[in-house]
């Protein structure tokens, strides 16, 4: 079956860097989102990869290792209003998304 | 404004009613999408309309039924639902093409008593 593993919740510091890592196993590979999802809103659109390296957006960056299945994004300059979910999904070969279930990140002053 | 709005935000209704969740998105975009977040799943797939079709049906119940009248309009029409279809119902669209995002609305909270 296709599986996106990411943890279920993460803890950070305002100011400090964090970084939420996304495992993936699915029937082909047409290219990895990150979105972002702040309590009662709508997911946005943060980053797309589909080659491998890294993609840099301001204080947030994403990375992306084909071979290995594994993405991360990266949030520097931590603050609090970066208290979110972060959510995770990869197009398949039949250009399905899939989609991790998420990851709660805490900011604490 | 995320440019897909949804109506309405909060909706509880009992188990003999009928109801409908409403999606419009204002961005020119030739594919909308219902659906169902529920807490620490990962979202799930109901439904995909491309140029007005529907595409997919992931073997959705039949209480749930959609309508897409045109591009930048999508329902969702419940009936007879059963309380472990509490959620968040999102709608989203996007532009055809495999590396465009979507774009959703800030969805529908739905308690079913």
């Amino acid at each position: 079956g296709q599986n996106i593993d990411q943890p279920t919740e993460m803890t950070a510091t305002e100011g400090a860097i964090v970084q939420i890592n996304c495992t993936y196993q699915t029937s082909g590979f047409n290219g990895l989102f990150w979105y972002q999802q702040h309590a009662g809103e709508a997911p946005t659109f943060l980053s797309y990869n589909v080659l491998d390296g890294l993609e840099e957006k301001g204080r947030f960056s994403s990375f992306l290792s084909r071979s290995k299945g594994y993405s991360y994004l990266l949030l520097k300059e931590l603050q609090m209003k970066d208290s979110a979910s972060y959510l995770c999904a990869v197009r398949d070969s039949n250009y399905q998304l899939i989609w991790g279930a998420g990851t709660k990140l805490i900011i604490k002053p | 404004e995320t440019g897909v709005t949804q109506t309405p935000r909060h909706l509880v209704m009992g188990m003999t009613n009928k109801k409908s969740l409403k999606c419009e998105q204002h961005l020119g975009h030739n594919a909308m999408y219902w659906y169902k977040q529920s807490a620490k799943k990962p979202l799930e797939l109901m439904f995909v309309y491309s140029l007005e079709e529907r595409v997919e049906n992931n073997s959705v119940p039949s209480r749930f039924s959609p309508e897409c009248p045109n591009s930048s309009h999508l329902f969702l029409h419940l009936h007879t639902l059963q309380p472990e279809d509490s959620a968040l119902y999102l709608c989203a669209s996007s532009r055809n093409g495999e590396n465009s995002p979507l774009h959703f609305g800030n969805g529908t909270r739905l308690t079913v008593t």
